[in-house]
């Protein structure tokens, strides 16, 4: 089974403070996705990455920057956390070849804010 | 813009019923549809995976139909479980380019015992 595991279940963090979201998955996957859900606005996508050290914008990237040096590994990084980026964060990849292709997610990190 | 809109938002059965998710989504020029389930505070779990040339795929209980013209796909479960609360969600994703799925907001279903 395609396993895609995230480093942590829940983070608390201060205002202010540089926050790491790592992201390892398991099946060669070429395409990995970050996104975060809130209540009412469903799943919105921050950034995706089609190839090792390849990055796209997704819908909301603001606050946000991303790095993929490795084909398994796609971190997600706060800059500068503020509030607003309390969220649920998800990350997916896909099967290699179209990036539509069938998406598996890991399990989510809880951040909050404070 | 793609949008995606799931009703009801919400959605309580007893054990048994068989029940019907609705997804609907505004550009019909669309690659494939999936459906996701996901648990309170879990990731999300693929279900269903259609493309944009197919009406349906069946798994077990559930079976999804597409219909691309209309902008709309369902997903049918039959003889409803407790085990199947959780919220369901229907995704899109464009026919060009690199860009990802556009979700829906989900629909929360319980299935009473």
């Amino acid at each position: 089974d395609v396993k895609v595991t995230q480093s942590s279940r829940y983070l608390v963090k201060r205002t202010g403070e540089k926050v790491f979201l790592e992201c390892v998955q398991d099946m060669d996957h070429e395409n990995m996705f970050w996104y975060r859900q809130d209540p009412g606005l469903g799943l919105r996508l921050i950034y995706f990455s089609y190839d090792v050290k390849m990055k796209e914008k997704g819908d909301i990237p603001e606050g946000y920057s991303v790095s993929r040096e490795k084909k398994e590994r796609f971190s997600l990084i706060l800059e500068s956390a503020s509030t607003n980026q309390t969220s649920m964060y998800l990350c997916a990849s896909s099967f290699p070849g179209r990036v539509n292709e069938k998406l598996f997610f890991g399990s989510g990190t809880q951040l909050s804010v404070l | 813009k793609q949008e995606v809109t799931q009703i009801p938002a919400a959605l309580s059965v007893p054990e048994g019923e068989n029940l019907v998710l609705n997804c609907s989504f505004t550009d019909s020029a669309i690659y494939n549809l999936q459906w996701f389930r996901q648990d309170p505070g879990k990731g999300l779990t693929s279900l269903l995976l259609i493309q944009s040339s197919q009406r349906e795929q069946t798994s077990g209980r559930l079976n999804a139909s597409l219909d691309k013209s209309s902008g709309r796909s369902t997903l049918y479960i039959a003889a409803s479980q407790p085990g199947d609360s959780a919220t369901y969600l229907c995704a899109v994703s464009p026919p060009t380019g690199r860009r990802a799925l556009t979700f829906g907001s989900g629909t929360r279903l319980q299935v009473q015992p």
